[in-house]
Protein backbone atom coordinates (compact mmCIF):
# COMPACT_ATOMS: atom_id res chain seq x y z
CA UNK A 1 0.00 0.00 0.00
CA UNK A 2 1.04 3.62 0.47
CA UNK A 3 3.66 5.18 2.49
CA UNK A 4 4.54 8.72 2.86
CA UNK A 5 7.56 9.65 4.36
CA UNK A 6 7.37 13.79 5.88
CA UNK A 7 10.51 15.81 6.70
CA UNK A 8 11.56 17.46 8.62
CA UNK A 9 9.54 16.65 11.71
CA UNK A 10 9.98 19.99 13.58
CA UNK A 11 11.06 23.23 11.75
CA UNK A 12 12.40 26.69 13.35
CA UNK A 13 12.34 29.65 11.16
CA UNK A 14 12.54 33.55 11.66
CA UNK A 15 9.49 35.62 10.70
CA UNK A 16 9.87 36.61 6.87
CA UNK A 17 12.33 33.75 6.07
CA UNK A 18 10.63 30.66 3.93
CA UNK A 19 9.81 27.36 5.10
CA UNK A 20 10.10 24.54 2.81
CA UNK A 21 8.88 20.91 4.12
CA UNK A 22 8.80 17.80 1.92
CA UNK A 23 7.40 14.72 1.65
CA UNK A 24 8.18 11.45 -0.88
CA UNK A 25 5.34 8.82 -1.20
CA UNK A 26 6.12 4.83 -2.70
CA UNK A 27 2.58 4.22 -4.70
CA UNK A 28 3.43 5.69 -8.25
CA UNK A 29 -0.78 5.28 -8.59
CA UNK A 30 -1.34 8.25 -6.50
CA UNK A 31 -2.68 11.38 -8.41
CA UNK A 32 -4.11 13.74 -5.48
CA UNK A 33 -1.46 15.24 -2.89
CA UNK A 34 -3.13 17.63 -0.17
CA UNK A 35 -1.47 19.91 2.77
CA UNK A 36 -3.62 20.92 6.15
CA UNK A 37 -2.41 22.73 8.72
CA UNK A 38 -3.35 21.87 11.95
CA UNK A 39 -3.19 24.46 15.23
CA UNK A 40 -2.86 23.63 18.54
CA UNK A 41 -5.89 22.03 19.86
CA UNK A 42 -7.64 22.82 16.60
CA UNK A 43 -8.83 20.40 13.65
CA UNK A 44 -6.61 20.09 10.02
CA UNK A 45 -7.54 22.40 7.43
CA UNK A 46 -6.56 21.61 3.83
CA UNK A 47 -4.58 24.75 2.80
CA UNK A 48 -3.95 23.69 -0.98
CA UNK A 49 -3.75 20.93 -2.94
CA UNK A 50 -1.87 19.61 -6.34
CA UNK A 51 -3.12 16.84 -8.61
CA UNK A 52 -0.89 14.56 -10.61
CA UNK A 53 -1.05 16.71 -14.04
CA UNK A 54 -0.09 19.56 -12.16
CA UNK A 55 3.44 20.57 -11.38
CA UNK A 56 3.28 23.45 -9.14
CA UNK A 57 0.20 25.42 -8.02
CA UNK A 58 0.67 28.33 -5.69
CA UNK A 59 -2.32 30.39 -4.10
CA UNK A 60 -1.21 33.89 -1.78
CA UNK A 61 2.15 32.90 0.10
CA UNK A 62 2.32 29.36 0.14
CA UNK A 63 2.96 26.64 -3.00
CA UNK A 64 3.18 22.81 -3.64
CA UNK A 65 5.78 21.61 -6.00
CA UNK A 66 5.12 17.88 -7.50
CA UNK A 67 7.84 15.54 -8.99
CA UNK A 68 5.63 12.76 -10.32
CA UNK A 69 9.32 10.96 -11.81
CA UNK A 70 10.66 10.74 -7.90
CA UNK A 71 7.60 10.68 -5.95
CA UNK A 72 8.23 13.51 -4.12
CA UNK A 73 5.73 16.79 -3.28
CA UNK A 74 6.91 20.11 -1.29
CA UNK A 75 5.09 22.81 0.43
CA UNK A 76 6.63 26.34 0.08
CA UNK A 77 5.89 28.92 2.82
CA UNK A 78 7.16 32.51 1.72
CA UNK A 79 7.34 35.33 3.88
CA UNK A 80 6.41 33.68 7.20
CA UNK A 81 4.47 34.93 9.44
CA UNK A 82 3.94 33.80 13.65
CA UNK A 83 0.19 32.94 12.83
CA UNK A 84 1.92 29.99 10.30
CA UNK A 85 3.63 28.34 13.35
CA UNK A 86 1.05 24.98 13.35
CA UNK A 87 1.34 21.42 12.58
CA UNK A 88 1.60 20.55 8.90
CA UNK A 89 0.38 17.16 7.21
CA UNK A 90 0.79 15.90 3.83
CA UNK A 91 -1.13 12.96 2.62
CA UNK A 92 -1.20 11.50 -0.55
CA UNK A 93 -4.60 9.40 -2.02
CA UNK A 94 -3.18 6.02 -3.75
CA UNK A 95 -3.71 2.46 -2.78
CA UNK A 96 -6.54 -0.01 -4.04
CA UNK A 97 -8.97 2.48 -1.40
CA UNK A 98 -8.25 5.39 -2.54
CA UNK A 99 -7.81 6.85 0.62
CA UNK A 100 -5.72 9.13 1.81
CA UNK A 101 -2.22 8.39 3.47
CA UNK A 102 -0.89 10.77 5.70
CA UNK A 103 2.58 12.30 6.70
CA UNK A 104 3.17 11.88 10.42
CA UNK A 105 3.58 15.65 10.24
CA UNK A 106 5.94 18.99 10.56
CA UNK A 107 5.71 21.19 13.61
CA UNK A 108 6.69 24.88 12.01
CA UNK A 109 7.60 27.42 14.53
CA UNK A 110 8.13 30.87 13.17
CA UNK A 111 9.67 33.14 15.85
CA UNK A 112 8.96 36.92 15.45
CA UNK B 1 -18.41 26.55 13.32
CA UNK B 2 -20.66 23.72 12.25
CA UNK B 3 -20.58 21.58 8.98
CA UNK B 4 -19.12 18.58 11.28
CA UNK B 5 -19.80 17.75 14.76
CA UNK B 6 -17.94 15.60 17.23
CA UNK B 7 -18.68 15.33 20.89
CA UNK B 8 -17.89 14.90 23.71
CA UNK B 9 -14.91 16.94 23.55
CA UNK B 10 -13.37 15.04 26.08
CA UNK B 11 -13.81 11.62 27.38
CA UNK B 12 -12.61 9.16 29.57
CA UNK B 13 -12.92 5.64 29.76
CA UNK B 14 -12.32 2.70 32.28
CA UNK B 15 -10.91 -0.40 31.91
CA UNK B 16 -12.98 -2.66 30.35
CA UNK B 17 -15.46 -0.22 29.44
CA UNK B 18 -17.04 0.44 25.81
CA UNK B 19 -17.22 4.23 25.14
CA UNK B 20 -18.93 5.33 21.76
CA UNK B 21 -17.44 8.97 20.56
CA UNK B 22 -20.32 10.29 18.37
CA UNK B 23 -19.88 12.16 14.51
CA UNK B 24 -22.82 14.30 12.66
CA UNK B 25 -22.67 16.51 9.73
CA UNK B 26 -24.91 18.65 7.69
CA UNK B 27 -22.62 18.82 4.85
CA UNK B 28 -24.64 16.57 2.63
CA UNK B 29 -21.35 14.02 1.76
CA UNK B 30 -21.78 10.64 1.20
CA UNK B 31 -18.07 9.71 2.73
CA UNK B 32 -17.02 9.71 6.08
CA UNK B 33 -13.98 8.57 7.86
CA UNK B 34 -12.39 8.36 11.37
CA UNK B 35 -9.11 8.61 12.46
CA UNK B 36 -6.66 8.44 15.18
CA UNK B 37 -3.87 10.86 16.25
CA UNK B 38 -1.19 10.11 18.61
CA UNK B 39 1.59 12.44 19.31
CA UNK B 40 4.21 12.30 16.26
CA UNK B 41 2.14 9.97 14.62
CA UNK B 42 0.03 11.78 11.92
CA UNK B 43 -3.34 10.67 11.00
CA UNK B 44 -4.33 6.44 10.89
CA UNK B 45 -7.19 5.27 9.18
CA UNK B 46 -10.02 3.44 11.54
CA UNK B 47 -12.74 2.91 9.81
CA UNK B 48 -13.99 4.50 6.51
CA UNK B 49 -17.78 4.83 4.94
CA UNK B 50 -18.41 5.62 1.49
CA UNK B 51 -22.68 4.96 1.84
CA UNK B 52 -25.18 4.31 4.55
CA UNK B 53 -24.97 0.79 5.54
CA UNK B 54 -21.70 0.28 4.00
CA UNK B 55 -17.90 0.50 5.88
CA UNK B 56 -14.80 -0.61 5.27
CA UNK B 57 -11.70 -1.39 7.88
CA UNK B 58 -8.72 1.02 7.89
CA UNK B 59 -5.25 0.29 8.98
CA UNK B 60 -5.63 0.29 12.35
CA UNK B 61 -9.23 -1.09 12.87
CA UNK B 62 -8.63 -3.58 15.70
CA UNK B 63 -10.04 -3.00 18.74
CA UNK B 64 -13.04 -0.48 17.08
CA UNK B 65 -16.27 -0.77 15.84
CA UNK B 66 -18.86 1.61 13.94
CA UNK B 67 -21.59 1.91 12.06
CA UNK B 68 -23.77 3.63 9.45
CA UNK B 69 -27.39 3.77 10.01
CA UNK B 70 -27.43 7.41 8.15
CA UNK B 71 -26.32 9.51 6.11
CA UNK B 72 -25.55 12.16 8.39
CA UNK B 73 -23.78 10.31 10.95
CA UNK B 74 -21.21 7.61 11.89
CA UNK B 75 -20.57 6.91 15.35
CA UNK B 76 -17.06 5.16 16.70
CA UNK B 77 -17.11 2.71 19.85
CA UNK B 78 -14.01 2.18 20.84
CA UNK B 79 -14.10 -1.30 22.97
CA UNK B 80 -12.10 -2.72 25.97
CA UNK B 81 -10.46 -4.91 23.40
CA UNK B 82 -8.60 -1.83 22.54
CA UNK B 83 -5.89 -2.06 24.68
CA UNK B 84 -3.88 1.53 24.42
CA UNK B 85 -7.28 3.54 23.30
CA UNK B 86 -5.69 6.97 24.74
CA UNK B 87 -5.72 9.26 21.79
CA UNK B 88 -7.14 12.26 19.20
CA UNK B 89 -9.64 10.82 17.34
CA UNK B 90 -10.55 12.97 14.47
CA UNK B 91 -13.87 12.57 12.32
CA UNK B 92 -13.75 14.33 8.44
CA UNK B 93 -16.43 13.70 5.80
CA UNK B 94 -16.00 14.59 2.01
CA UNK B 95 -18.44 14.90 -1.18
CA UNK B 96 -15.18 13.30 -3.06
CA UNK B 97 -13.80 9.86 -2.01
CA UNK B 98 -10.40 10.77 -0.53
CA UNK B 99 -10.49 14.46 -1.46
CA UNK B 100 -10.68 17.96 0.64
CA UNK B 101 -11.48 16.02 3.73
CA UNK B 102 -13.26 18.38 6.27
CA UNK B 103 -12.67 17.54 10.02
CA UNK B 104 -14.76 17.61 13.31
CA UNK B 105 -12.69 19.49 16.03
CA UNK B 106 -12.13 15.99 17.52
CA UNK B 107 -12.22 14.11 20.78
CA UNK B 108 -9.86 13.51 23.17
CA UNK B 109 -9.82 9.79 24.95
CA UNK B 110 -7.99 9.02 27.88
CA UNK B 111 -8.39 6.08 29.97
CA UNK B 112 -9.12 6.29 33.61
Amino acid sequence: GENVEQHPSTLSVQEGDSAVIKCTYSDSASNYFPWYKQELGKRPQLIIDIRSNVGEKKDQRIAVTLNKTAKHFSLHITETQPEDSAVYFCAARGGSQGNLIFGKGTKLSVKP
Amino acid sequence: DGGITQSPKYLFRKEGQNVTLSCEQNLNHDAMYWYRQDPGQGLRLIYYSQIVNDFQKGDIAEGYSVSREKKESFPLTVTSAQKNPTAFYLCASTLSRGEKLFFGSGTQLSVL
